[in-house]
């Protein structure tokens, strides 16, 4: 069972528009959610959090908003650029600071000069 | 500093074989983990541990073995290699708090492949 889905496998957005990753999850006990990026051959890199008493974080060009009420979470780039082509995980966790992550299964963003 | 280390890159084993997969940190991270990432499936929590002499299991540890004695190293023992055991490995830490744990770092991963 797949307590975090991300139903875009790929998404293909041209240079300087917006690109929006859509995250799902159904464990209402989910109290902190993360977003990682991830290139060919290396490990995945932590981009940006939010925990469940908030809504929206913003970091520079990247925004997480979280709309609990439809267990769903969003990043925003904006606007996206050519180094943001990379696989993206949305992932969640129990409580803020659980070692346990629940990840999704990723999305592949191309960003489209 | 290295952040996470990971040897080896890449791995061949035949069915039955037994192997150790490396995992080092000198950030002095008190936590650990190994995740297995396979084709649409995303990563899947391996085994973990909190501390030096602290494991414990995740998602998906049968047919692997951890042990944490020192800070720094956390090797994935795998006992006896299974088909179903290959994917790429990659092994993370984070550093805690009062509260938790922060978000964490990667190691670049082990291909591993079983025939």
């Amino acid at each position: 069972d797949q307590q975090v889905k991300q139903n875009s496998p790929s998404l293909s957005v041209q240079e300087g528009r917006i690109s929006i990753l859509n995250c799902d999850y159904t464990n209402s006990m989910f109290d902190y959610f993360l977003w990682y990026k991830k290139y060919p051959a290396e490990g995945p890199t932590f981009l940006i959090s939010i925990s469940s008493i908030k809504d929206k974080n913003e970091d520079g060009r990247f925004t997480v908003f979280l709309n609990k009420s439809a267990k769903h979470l969003s990043l925003h780039i904006v606007p996206s650029q050519p180094g943001d082509s990379a696989v993206y995980f949305c992932a969640a966790s129990l409580a803020f600071g659980n070692e346990k992550l629940t990840f999704g299964t990723g999305t592949r963003l191309t960003i489209i000069p | 500093n290295a952040g996470v280390t990971q040897t080896p890159k890449f791995q061949v084993l035949k069915t039955g074989q037994s192997m150790t997969l490396q995992c080092a940190q000198d950030m002095n991270h008190e936590y650990m983990s190994w995740y297995r990432q396979d084709p649409g499936m995303g990563l899947r929590l391996i085994h973990y541990s909190v501390g030096a002499g602290i494991t414990d299991q995740g998602e998906v540890p049968n047919g692997y073995n951890v042990s944490r004695s020192t800070t720094e190293d956390f090797p994935l023992r795998l006992l006896s290699a299974a088909p179903s055991q290959t994917s790429v490995y990659f092994c993370a830490s984070s550093y805690s708090w009062d509260r938790g744990f922060y978000e964490q770092y990667f190691g670049p991963g082990t291909r591993l492949t079983v025939t």
